[in-house]
């Protein structure tokens, strides 16, 4: 087992461009979530996925963000016409829902965005 | 509300000396897991140790121990002998049953050679 890993590690962009992340899971976790952090903050919750199936996204999440899930596998993370606000750490973390692990979250290394 | 306060913003030890980072938290939930994650600079959210809310037994994880008080929806941690490599930003991480996690604002932790 190798671990949760994003991809990728660090990106800058533009203001409106659009950028992709992506997050591939402990291979055995049904959940999938994605939280951001911004500098000396803890990270904040945006969405979730169980299986494929997308269960709640925060209020955080305007329209522009989309994220999927589309074979219960990896999962991507979209962030259209980005904005400078949208300059954060992207974390995702997996888990299992059964088992002496359960609901314990763990975390791939993220992807640092900066959008100039 | 579900809040999660970490009262110490910063917290410094002399190595092999023992800490206790404070985490107190609301919710009207009986049934919850806690969790105490370490992130060290630029490097990945770690777990540390993690409570099941219905165990009365406080969980251990070698020289990481904490101390749950449920009645006072308390959940400190205490590191033991601490090493330098211990140095990082620690966060409490209650998941108060609704699945995700809600973060404190976290505790900065020096340790002194």
């Amino acid at each position: 087992d190798t671990g949760v890993s994003q991809d990728p590690r660090h990106k800058i962009t533009k203001r409106g461009q659009n950028v992709t992340f992506r997050c591939d899971p402990i291979s055995e976790h049904n959940r999938l979530y994605w939280y951001r952090q911004t500098l000396g903050q803890g990270p904040e919750f945006l969405t979730y996925f169980q299986n494929e199936a997308q269960l709640e996204k925060s209020r955080l999440l305007s329209d522009r963000f989309s994220a999927e899930r589309p074979k219960g596998s990896f999962s991507t993370l979209e962030i259209q016409r980005t904005e400078q606000g949208d300059s954060a750490m992207y974390l995702c973390a997996s888990s299992a829902i059964r088992g002496s692990d359960q609901e314990t979250q763990y975390f791939g290394p993220g992807t640092r965005l900066l959008v100039l | 509300a579900q809040t999660v306060t970490q009262s110490q913003p910063e917290m410094s030890v002399q190595e092999a000396e023992t800490v206790t980072l404070s985490c107190t938290y609301d919710t009207s939930e009986s049934d919850y897991y806690l969790f105490w994650y370490k992130q060290p600079p630029s490097r990945q959210m770690i777990l540390v140790i993690r409570q099941e809310a219905y165990k009365q037994q406080n969980a251990t994880e070698n020289r990481f121990s904490v101390n749950f008080q449920k009645a006072a929806k308390s959940f400190s941690l205490k590191i033991s002998d601490s090493q330098l490599g211990d140095a990082a930003m620690y966060f409490c991480a209650p998941n108060f049953g609704n699945e995700k996690l809600t973060f404190g604002t976290g505790t900065r932790l020096t340790i002194i050679p």
